[in-house]
């Protein structure tokens, strides 16, 4: 089974400190993302990788930026973590474009709840 | 740009009685994928059935089927024999090219069983 898992599961942190959520999967994806999931919102897309070291902006990008090192690691860092980034943060791998009728999705992992005082 | 739609943020259904949860999209592209994806209270999100937008099929996968309709862009999922463990948030989503790139979300729905 895919395991991709999430550093923290709950994290409080002070306005103006740099935050790190690191995001670990064992499957060799080569894809992996970060979204941020807000209620009546939705799932957001922060950012994704295609691969090490490459890196792609997603919907809302602001205020955060990405790591990719090694492949089965990608973080996403709050440089000065700010109140309005209080939110769900789901990580998640796939692999790259799929061959048709092989089912095959992204893989979540169990999310980090931020608090940002 | 691509947008999924889920119209009822909240719903609730009787144990053993079956459900049909509604989403739309918006898409200019012919070929895409569309899925539903489940969170439980413990949050690991999880895919619950997947859709192929060539295949003129619906999915199914045990209790859960959908209801494709491409021309309308509509992709509603049905839960027959719906348990207690079905209780979650149920989450549209879209992707334009493989299945497993970006993946565009519905703002999700509440369901609640109810024994």
């Amino acid at each position: 089974d895919v395991k991709v898992t999430q550093s923290s599961r709950y994290l409080v942190k002070r306005t103006g400190e740099k935050v790190f959520l690191e995001c670990v999967q064992d499957m060799d994806h080569e894809n992996m993302f970060w979204y941020r999931q807000d209620p009546g919102l939705g799932l957001r897309l922060i950012y994704f990788s295609y691969d090490v070291k490459m890196k792609e902006k997603g919907d809302i990008p602001e205020g955060y930026s990405v790591s990719r090192e090694k492949k089965e690691r990608f973080s996403l860092i709050l440089e000065s973590a700010s109140t309005n980034q209080t939110s769900m943060y789901l990580c998640a791998s796939s692999l790259p474009y799929p061959l048709r009728d092989v089912e095959e999705t992204q893989y979540f992992g169990p999310g980090t709840r931020l608090l940002v005082l | 740009a691509q947008t999924v739609t889920q119209s009822q943020p909240e719903m609730s259904v009787q144990e053993a009685e079956t459900v049909t949860l509604s989403c739309t999209y918006d898409t200019s592209e012919s070929d895409y994928y569309l899925f539903w994806y489940k969170q439980p209270p413990s949050r690991q999100m999880i895919l619950v059935i997947r859709q192929e937008a060539y295949k003129q099929q619906n999915a199914t996968e045990n209790r859960f089927s959908v209801n494709f309709q491409k021309a309308a862009k509509s992709f509603s999922l049905k839960i027959s024999d719906s348990q207690l463990g079905d209780a979650a948030m149920y989450f549209c989503a879209y992707s334009g090219q493989g299945g497993s790139e970006k993946l565009v979300f519905g703002k999700g729905m509440k369901l609640t069983v109810n024994p």
